[in-house]
């Protein structure tokens, strides 16, 4: 099967500009999260969904990141206007269960925003 | 607060050599706990989680919860095992928690 896949892998944009990243989980997860790897620093948890709707976005760093999810498929996670710290590389995974012990987030390639 | 420490940024070792991949954490709860791994110019993908404590590709940890460790061993290293590893806590509703990483290289 497919796994989840994100759109772009790179992306260099100038500060103030304005980004938006895709993600497309494998088909069937109603949950989709998403990751963030600032340099030199831990991966952070930015929101969950569970279908369309937000579960948890306890992670988002502040109202410059908007994300959605219409229709409970892909997702998008969009920077407005883009700072220098928001620099790094953004991951989408997706899981089938919401609580279980054979629950597992597949984790997509990333993409790495570069912001100057 | 929920945290996830390993403490060493690099571990390098030969070939053959025992691995041990440190990996604190601390929770108030009852934790779920994942080591996940990205092989170069991979995705990051499961290894394997305390709960099914079974052994992935020669690796254990064993959840120790008066230590509050979980620590991912390895006998005898091979140089496919050269990998970024991550220690992760899971909390709430499937968010994790994630250490800052610990690089694995193991020399022929």
């Amino acid at each position: 099967e497919a796994g989840v896949t994100q759109f772009p892998s790179h992306s260099v944009i100038e500060k103030g500009q304005t980004v938006t990243l895709r993600c497309d989980p494998i088909s069937g997860h109603d949950n989709l999260y998403w990751y963030r790897r600032v340099m030199g620093k831990e991966i952070k948890f930015l929101l969950h969904f569970v279908k369309e709707s937000k579960q948890d976005e306890s992670g988002m760093p502040n109202n410059r990141f908007l994300a959605e999810r219409t229709g409970g498929t892909y997702s998008t996670l969009k920077v407005q206007p883009a700072e220098l710290e928001d620099s790094g590389v953004y991951f989408c995974a997706s899981s089938q269960v919401l609580v279980g012990p054979t629950d597992t987030q597949y984790f997509g390639p990333g993409t790495r925003l570069t912001v100057l | 607060a929920q945290r996830v420490t390993q403490p060493e940024k690099l571990l390098s070792v030969f070939k053959g050599a025992p691995v041990e991949l440190k990996c604190n954490y601390s929770y108030s709860g009852s934790p779920e706990l994942f080591w996940y791994v990205q092989y170069s110019r991979q995705r990051l993908q499961l290894l394997l989680r305390h709960i099914s404590r079974e052994s992935i590709k020669g690796f254990t940890a064993d959840l120790n919860k008066g230590e509050t460790s979980f620590h991912l061993k390895k006998p005898f290293a091979q140089e496919e095992d050269s990998a970024m590893y991550y220690c992760a806590l899971r909390r709430g509703y499937n968010k994790l928690i994630f250490g800052a990483g610990t690089r694995l290289a193991v020399h022929p």
